[in-house]
């Protein structure tokens, strides 16, 4: 398997400007998780996804994140419109399930995407 | 609510040194996992091992050994005779397993350098 896909690697835009990150799971795993991880606020869960329906947003800032997971194999974080303090590594994982809750088993991370706003 | 405190933020050592990385963590849940993963300069978080609360047997993996202690809640990494690629940012999380609600809570991380 190719293990956690994420686009793009780096991105830079202005600020106003809207962003998308994607990310393919590896197949067949059932949660899908978006973090962002800053120097001064280190890993923050975002929101996660249990078989594509979010289950916890409430580590999403504000409303200008969302996220979707349209199916099994492609999630989006879009920040609308961006802002020099979204500037962060987002890195997407998935796990599978074999715990009974989300957190308790071994998450695979994927390489993660600089987002740099001007 | 559930707390990681990794307090050593970075560590330098010389090549074949052993270091120890501390973690130490707070739950007022009886069921929870404890984990390590490690982020080298690439970026990306690699998982290194999942422990149980019921399970406080020490392991050892290569040069990789974890030490958990219940009584004192903590779940510390010691890596034997240190290599440069040892290198990383190393984390300590902590999930609460008695709902089906639960996420990982991760550590602010310890820098390790490991000199030639």
């Amino acid at each position: 398997d190719a293990g956690v896909i994420q686009s793009p690697r780096h991105e830079v835009t202005e600020m106003g400007q809207e962003v998308t990150l994607r990310c393919k799971p590896i197949s067949g795993h059932d949660y899908l998780f978006w973090y962002r991880q800053t120097m001064m606020r280190g890993l923050e869960l975002l929101i996660y996804f249990n078989n594509n329906v979010p289950i916890d947003d409430s580590g999403m800032p504000e409303d200008r994140f969302s996220a979707k997971m349209p199916n099994a194999s492609f999630s989006t974080l879009k920040i609308q419109p961006s802002e020099p303090r979204d500037s962060a590594v987002y890195f997407c994982a998935s796990s599978p399930l074999y715990g009974q809750g989300a957190g308790d088993n071994e998450q695979f991370f994927g390489p993660g995407t600089r987002l740099t706003v001007l | 609510a559930q707390k990681v405190t990794q307090a050593q933020t970075e560590i330098s050592v010389v090549e074949k040194e052993d270091v120890t990385l501390d973690c130490v963590y707070e739950t007022r849940d009886t069921t929870y996992y404890l984990f390590w993963y490690k982020q080298p300069p690439s970026g990306e978080l690699v998982f290194l091992i999942r422990r149980n609360s019921f399970d406080e047997q020490n392991e050892i993996s290569g040069r990789y050994s974890w030490n958990f202690q219940k009584s004192t809640s903590s779940f510390n990494f010691t890596i034997t005779a240190s290599q440069v690629v040892d290198s990383a940012v190393y984390f300590c999380a902590l999930s609460e397993a008695n709902s089906g609600y639960s996420t990982l809570t991760f550590g602010k991380g310890t820098m390790l350098l490991v000199s030639p």
